[in-house]
């Protein structure tokens, strides 16, 4: 997993403000996920990415969008419409697009909202 | 969709005595289940995962159990040590929804010397 980075690992935002969370993996994997994970409470899929130019909605993907332009990246932007974005934000990838296959996360990003 | 729950939210025991943390799926069709540990501030990490073709596997001190026909599986520490502290999440897939994973809630785990 240490071929997955995120950035920034700290990000602040303002009020009506997007703001773009950066993910890259250099393990050749075709699917990447990303993760919402609250205090007391387990990771939720916001969205995943099987394929290059192809993603799925997750289980909260409202107020958030998604590309996947390049297999290594896959960029999540916090839109204005997201009206508790505060959380801890963990990109994965993994090797294959089917069931069963292991995940492996990046460090993860914390953003606050001013 | 996948429902999974989690029990104890936390458990403390002390260095050198088992842990054991329970997960309960709703969806027969799930056949992953993966089992991460979380220290603070830091990212999940897979320490062991089960297939629903096997009922038990284990690593050193660390071991699955899965009981299909109950839809319920357990993770088991044996020899517990302080570096063991942590957050513990348990996962199921459901097989047709790629690697889509559901996640249980999570279990902190505290060892006291």
């Amino acid at each position: 997993d240490g071929g997955i980075t995120q950035s920034p690992k700290y990000l602040f935002r303002k009020e009506g403000q997007n703001v773009t969370l950066s993910c890259e993996q250099n393990l050749n994997h075709d699917a990447m996920y990303w993760y919402r994970q609250d205090p007391g409470q387990g990771l939720r899929l916001i969205y995943y990415s099987q394929i290059v130019n192809d993603f799925q909605k997750g289980d909260i993907a409202e107020g958030y969008s998604v590309s996947r332009e390049k297999k290594e990246s896959f960029p999540l932007t916090v839109t204005s419409a997201q009206k508790n974005p505060t959380a801890f934000y963990l990109c994965a990838s993994s090797n294959h697009r089917g069931p069963q296959e292991t995940q492996y996360f990046g460090p993860g990003t914390r953003l606050l909202v001013l | 969709g996948e429902n999974v729950e989690q029990h104890p939210s936390t458990l403390s025991v002390q260095e050198g005595d088992s842990a054991v943390i329970k997960c309960t799926y709703s969806d027969s069709a799930s056949n992953y289940f993966p089992w991460y540990k979380q220290e603070l501030g830091k990212r999940p990490q897979l320490i062991i995962d089960i297939r629903s073709n096997v009922g038990e596997k284990k690593d050193q001190r660390i071991a699955v159990t899965l009981n299909k026909t109950a839809k319920h599986f357990s993770l088991h520490i044996t020899e517990t040590q302080p570096e063991d502290s942590a957050v513990y999440f348990c996962a199921a897939s459901m097989a047709g929804t790629a690697s889509k994973l559901t996640f249980g809630t999570g279990t902190r785990l505290q060892v006291t010397l």
